[in-house]
């Protein structure tokens, strides 16, 4: 079965550099979100998109933006980098259905996960 | 702050006995699911317990969830050292669906 597919899975970039990750999202998948986990921490929720309009938003910094395209991949811009921002981005996605229902309540599904380095 | 405050942070136990984890939130769920992550891998989707739910069962694994308490514990009977992993509890509101995670207990098993 198709899974949730993140790319690059790996990238190393410089401080004050700009970073562009992918996800692409379980076919029929109308909700993907973004989260963020640094070295030994719990993943923090960055933001959501549900059919293409922003659903959520989480701690995510203004250095970054994030849309969700017609095809339903999303993309996380990332700019001026900082050392901090190194650590894994996953994507996660699930079918929400109707706003407010109870299909949008179950599990999600994550991708692999991006991991970002800043030197 | 939804997120769930897990318990321990840490587990180290031999293979073939049971591993114990807790989990603590703080406001109205609709559920409560639990997740595990091998070493800088993606988030696996274990169970998801209900509301209205006192316990589950899957395979090894068993979930309870005390409503009352606003606690959940996940047990893994019979570990192998492929259990190896950190285990993440998340709970979706009940007023905003928002999903959260816990901190997660990061197990290890000897064989």
């Amino acid at each position: 079965a198709a899974g949730v597919i993140q790319s690059p899975r790996h990238l190393i970039k410089e401080k004050r550099e700009t970073a562009t990750l992918k996800c692409y999202p379980i076919p029929r998948h109308d909700t993907v979100y973004w989260y963020q986990q640094g070295p030994g921490q719990d993943p923090q929720f960055l933001i959501s998109f549900y059919e293409k309009m922003q659903s959520d938003k989480g701690s995510i910094p203004d250095r970054f933006s994030a849309q969700q395209f017609s095809d339903y991949h999303s993309e996380l811009n990332m700019s001026s980098l900082e050392l901090g921002d190194s650590a894994l981005y996953f994507c996660a996605s699930r079918f929400q259905g109707k706003v407010g229902g109870t299909a949008n309540t179950g599990e999600l599904f994550f991708g692999e996960g991006s991991r970002l380095t800043v030197l | 702050s939804q997120q769930g405050e897990e318990d321990p942070q840490a587990l180290s136990i031999q293979e073939g006995e049971n591993a114990t984890m807790n989990c603590s939130y703080k406001t109205s769920i609709n559920n409560l699911q639990w997740y595990r992550q091998n070493s800088g891998r993606g988030l696996v989707h274990l169970i998801l317990i209900r509301s209205n739910e006192r316990e589950k069962h899957s395979g090894r694994l068993r979930v309870t969830l005390d409503t009352s308490k606003k606690s959940s514990s996940l047990l893994i009977t019979a570990s192998r050292a492929a259990d190896t992993a950190s285990y993440f509890c998340a709970t979706v509101r009940s007023n905003d669906y928002k999903l959260s995670f816990g901190a997660g207990t990061t197990v290890t098993v000897r064989a």
